[in-house]
């Protein structure tokens, strides 16, 4: 069974761009998050989408943003790209929520901001 | 106020070695999750095991095993016999209601083990 996958692997931008990331859940799974780990602030939870719908976000201004599409699949974009969102930003996704389920990540999308 | 503590930042140890990993968390909560991630250098974080409140059995999984103590807040992880392939940065992690609901996983610093040949 093939387990989550994110593109692309790695994403160079440039100050003020905007950058989208993309992550296809576990089939089955209808949860997906977002995490972000930057140097020196280690992992951070970033958004939570369930059922197309956004649950749960955490501390991080309205320019991070995203959906979930009716496949489960997800987006990240960022706006007015910061020399300080260089990140790995990892997806995971899970089962449906209600109680708590494991959680599996993908491999992560590098985003370097120049 | 951090509610996941993993005091070691690094630790280098030789092969066959035990090495323990710590971690401390703080909650309010009476009903919490811990976990325990594992993160190669490849970067996607492998999960190792989740544990909840209730239940304070220690866990062994071969070569891996986890002590929780609600008395100490402490969720320790052993790796017996270490080897090459268990150098990774380790992750322990807490899900609770109060943050924001279990789903939400509060992450500590990490600790990046070394084992050497």
């Amino acid at each position: 069974e093939a387990g989550v996958t994110q593109s692309p692997t790695h994403l160079i931008k440039t100050r003020g761009q905007q950058a989208t990331l993309r992550c296809s859940p576990i089939s089955g799974h209808t949860s997906v998050y977002w995490y972000q780990q930057a140097l020196g602030l280690g992992l951070q939870f970033l958004l939570w989408y369930d059922e197309g719908e956004e649950r749960n976000r955490g501390n991080f201004p309205p320019r991070f943003s995203g959906r979930q599409f009716p496949n489960y699949s997800s987006e990240l974009n960022v706006n007015a790209l910061e020399l300080e969102d260089s990140a790995l930003y990892l997806c995971a996704s899970s089962l449906a929520s209600g109680s708590y389920n494991e959680q599996f990540f993908g491999p992560g999308t590098r985003l370097t901001v120049l | 106020a951090q509610k996941v503590t993993q005091a070691q930042t690094e630790i280098s140890v030789v092969e066959k070695e035990d090495v323990t990993l710590d971690c401390v968390y703080e909650t309010r909560d009476t009903t919490y999750y811990l976990f325990w991630y594992k993160q190669p250098p490849s970067g996607e974080l492998v999960f190792l095991i989740r544990r909840n409140s209730f239940d304070e059995q220690n866990e062994i999984s071969g070569r891996y095993s986890w002590n929780f103590q609600k008395s100490t807040s402490s969720f320790n992880f052993t790796i017996t016999a270490s080897q090459v392939v268990d150098s990774a940065v380790y992750f322990c992690a807490l899900s609770e209601l109060f943050s924001g609901g279990y789903n939400k996983l509060i992450f500590g610093a990490g600790t990046r083990l070394a084992v050497h040949p």
